[in-house]
């Protein structure tokens, strides 16, 4: 049974850097690629980035500066860190497990909040 | 980057009611686009991929249609469950991009 779960602080203060974990069962992160989406409260959903399955990565040109994801294969997680946050990162962080180019697979999402 | 416009933002419909939802993105995307059904505090389920393949469990009153830039999901019977927002979603180029989102509400 496929599953994803994030997890993550739900409070970061600006300027700082979040990290989130994806743990993922039923499948492996070096047979599937991963994808990171957010969503800020009430709006709508954006792609971040991904770790395809061979390792290699991409990411939303918005953010790449601040971005970085990897992964732990042994352990079957994928990381999100993002640095420089600011109010506007607020929102839901959510791991999805692709088939081709769109997302079969997600997790519940992790709530993250932006604020000292 | 793709630039994905959801129509309407909102709309309400009766049991039973046929329902559409359509999306144009700026480009051809050679059907490479998606829909997904969001709910309340849950994150978006995919219904549909490749423009009109159904995902295995998903209802078969959902579908979808289209080519080049014009995309359209179809209820075919409003159901209570129905109810929540969709999006679509464009695989050709990174960034990958979503539609605003269209909210559904059962009259």
């Amino acid at each position: 049974q496929v599953r994803l779960k994030e997890s993550g602080p739900r409070l970061v203060q600006p300027s700082q850097t979040l990290s989130v974990t994806c743990t993922v069962s039923g499948f492996s992160v070096t047979s599937y690629h991963v994808s990171w989406v957010r969503q800020p409260p009430g709006k709508g959903l954006e792609w971040v980035g991904a770790i395809w399955k061979g390792g290699s990565t991409d990411y939303n040109s918005a953010l790449k500066s601040r971005l970085s994801i990897s992964r732990d294969t042994s352990k079957n997680q994928v990381f999100l860190k993002m640095n420089s946050l600011q109010t506007e990162d607020t929102g839901t962080y959510y791991c999805a497990k692709h088939s081709y180019w769109y997302f079969d697979f997600w997790g519940p999402g992790t709530m993250v909040t932006v604020s000292s | 980057d793709i630039q994905m416009t959801q129509s309407p933002a909102s709309l309400s419909a009766s049991l039973g009611e046929t329902v559409t939802i359509q999306c144009q993105a700026s480009e051809d995307i050679y059907s490479g686009l998606a829909w997904y059904q969001q709910k309340p505090g849950k994150s978006p389920q995919l219904l549909i991929y490749g423009a009109s393949s159904l995902q295995d469990g998903v209802p078969s009153r959902f579908s979808g249609s289209g080519s080049g830039t014009q995309y359209s999901l179809k209820i075919s019977s409003m159901q209570t469950e129905d109810e929540g927002v969709y999006f679509c979603q464009q695989g050709l180029k990174y960034p990958f991009t979503f539609g605003s989102g269209t909210k559904l509400e059962i009259k």
